[in-house]
């Protein structure tokens, strides 16, 4: 079975400062992996997704995530982060290949300091 | 483009009540989602539409809950019989195909008293 685990509930970072959120993922075969964010009352918006090839995907706002298939991980990163990235992130992965759903974590709420 | 759109934003029901959520996909969207996201949790999967055909309907927690995609474009997903474990945000996505990012709508928030 597919899961994935964020293991930190909620990250205070100050508005200039790095960021990395922490994804793991548990899959039987190579994994579609995706970060989403998603803003108060409102649906996911895809940030950035992985699905072969190059280790490093770019995506949108400037966030980057890198796979890491030994590890089991895709880290969502972002160099100097902004007052407006203060949301909820989710990982994901999947679909499943003959079930076509993905698995989501639990989520990471970011919150920005001035 | 418009994006994918849910109808209502919000609901609230009876407890026993049948309530029925809209879908609209961007057009042209092959494949349609249908995820249920408890408050501070993340989405989990219902079931999954290609075009009309329902392939997996594994997610969906009982038989009160029924999803049709009749034309292969808008989804309504039914519940019968609310229950107050009902309440959640119903997500909505879409994509061009099976293995392509979904594009979510803003959701339905339904509470059931």
């Amino acid at each position: 079975a597919q899961s994935v685990t964020q293991p930190d509930i909620h990250i205070t970072v100050s508005e200039g400062a790095s960021l990395e959120l922490r994804c793991n993922y548990s899959y039987g075969a190579t994994p579609y992996l995706f970060w989403y964010v998603q803003s108060p009352g409102q649906g996911l918006q895809l940030l950035l997704k992985y699905f072969s090839g190059d280790t490093l995907v770019q995506g949108i706002k400037g966030f980057e995530a890198e796979f890491k298939r030994s590890q089991s991980s895709f880290n969502l990163r972002k160099p100097s982060v902004h007052w407006s990235d203060a949301a909820e992130y989710f990982c994901a992965v999947g679909p499943h290949t003959n079930a076509g759903k993905s698995t989501f974590g639990d989520g990471t709420t970011l919150t920005v300091k001035p | 483009g418009a994006g994918v759109s849910q109808s209502p934003r919000y609901k609230v029901a009876k407890r026993g009540q049948d309530v029925a959520l809209r879908c609209d996909p961007i057009s042209g969207h092959v494949s349609l989602f249908w995820y249920q996201q408890a408050l501070g949790q993340g989405p989990e999967f219902l079931t999954y539409f290609q075009n009309e055909a329902q392939l997996d309907k594994s997610g969906l927690p009982s038989d009160r809950f029924f999803a049709e995609r009749p034309e292969g474009s808008v989804s309504t997903l039914k519940i019968q019989r609310t229950q107050q474990e009902d309440s959640a945000v119903y997500l909505c996505a879409s994509s061009l195909m099976r293995f392509q990012p979904q594009h979510f709508g803003d959701g339905t928030r339904l509470s059931i008293l």
